[in-house]
């Protein structure tokens, strides 16, 4: 596609309750990362896939939330016993990283996340 | 740990004003610094990418400078018009993940 996409745009759940969340990267690039913005702050960096693995997940909070990238193009981030404090907009990004360095990142429009 | 903080949190100004945007980081080993714009309830748009060994990028009204050894950056947007209104977020990009740490942004608004 031309850009970043991600769905829902909106998704209210219930403390306790599963939710999936998918991006679908620009195509053909390579590298794909998750972020998370709280109200009033800058986005905070979650997950950065390289192809199918996460090369880099230091930025999950815990074990309840979990990424795939299984065939190394759309995303699905999945937060488990979903509890309040997961209210944000989830942000992915992707960039094309094709000379062998830092590229720039394409953001999606993002999914809010309301749990109630 | 890499940290960016932004100056100020919020900014009000008439229309026609020159204004500037401060950013600062407190780990110069980055590879780049960028300027995005978000708009209320909407994603990021990049608006400058400055990499580690440049000083300086324009675009239009917009000009944002980088002094990595101090750690600093600049967002000077001339000519100021309500349609900049928005919060605007500096992001530098380090570390072996090459993830982007954002500072809180900087919430301009720009009176007719």
């Amino acid at each position: 596609g031309a850009g970043v996409s991600q769905t829902p745009s909106n998704k209210v759940t219930e403390k306790g309750k599963y939710v999936e969340l998918r991006c679908d990267p620009i195509s053909g690039h390579t590298a794909l990362y998750w972020y998370r913005q709280s109200l009033g702050q800058g986005p905070e960096f979650l997950i950065y896939f390289q192809g199918t693995g996460a090369a880099d997940d230091s930025g999950l909070p815990n074990d309840r939330f979990f990424a795939v990238r299984p065939e190394g193009s759309v995303s699905t981030l999945k937060i488990q016993r979903t509890e309040r404090g997961d209210s944000a907009v989830y942000l992915c990004a992707s960039s094309a990283q094709s000379g062998g360095g830092p590229d720039t990142q394409y953001f999606g429009p993002g999914t809010r996340l309301t749990v109630l | 740990k890499q940290e960016v903080t932004q100056i100020p949190a919020a900014l009000s100004v008439p229309e026609g004003e020159n204004l500037v945007l401060n950013c600062s980081f407190t780990d110069s080993a980055i590879y780049n610094l960028q300027w995005f714009r978000q708009d209320p309830g909407k994603g990021l748009t990049s608006l400058l990418l400055i990499q580690s060994s440049q000083r300086e990028q324009t675009s239009g009204r917009l000009n944002a400078s980088l002094d990595k050894s101090s750690g600093r950056s600049t967002l000077y947007i001339a000519a100021s018009q309500p349609g900049d209104s928005a919060t605007y977020l500096c992001a530098v990009l380090s570390g072996s993940a090459r993830q982007l740490t954002f500072g809180s942004g900087t919430q301009l608004t720009v009176l007719p």
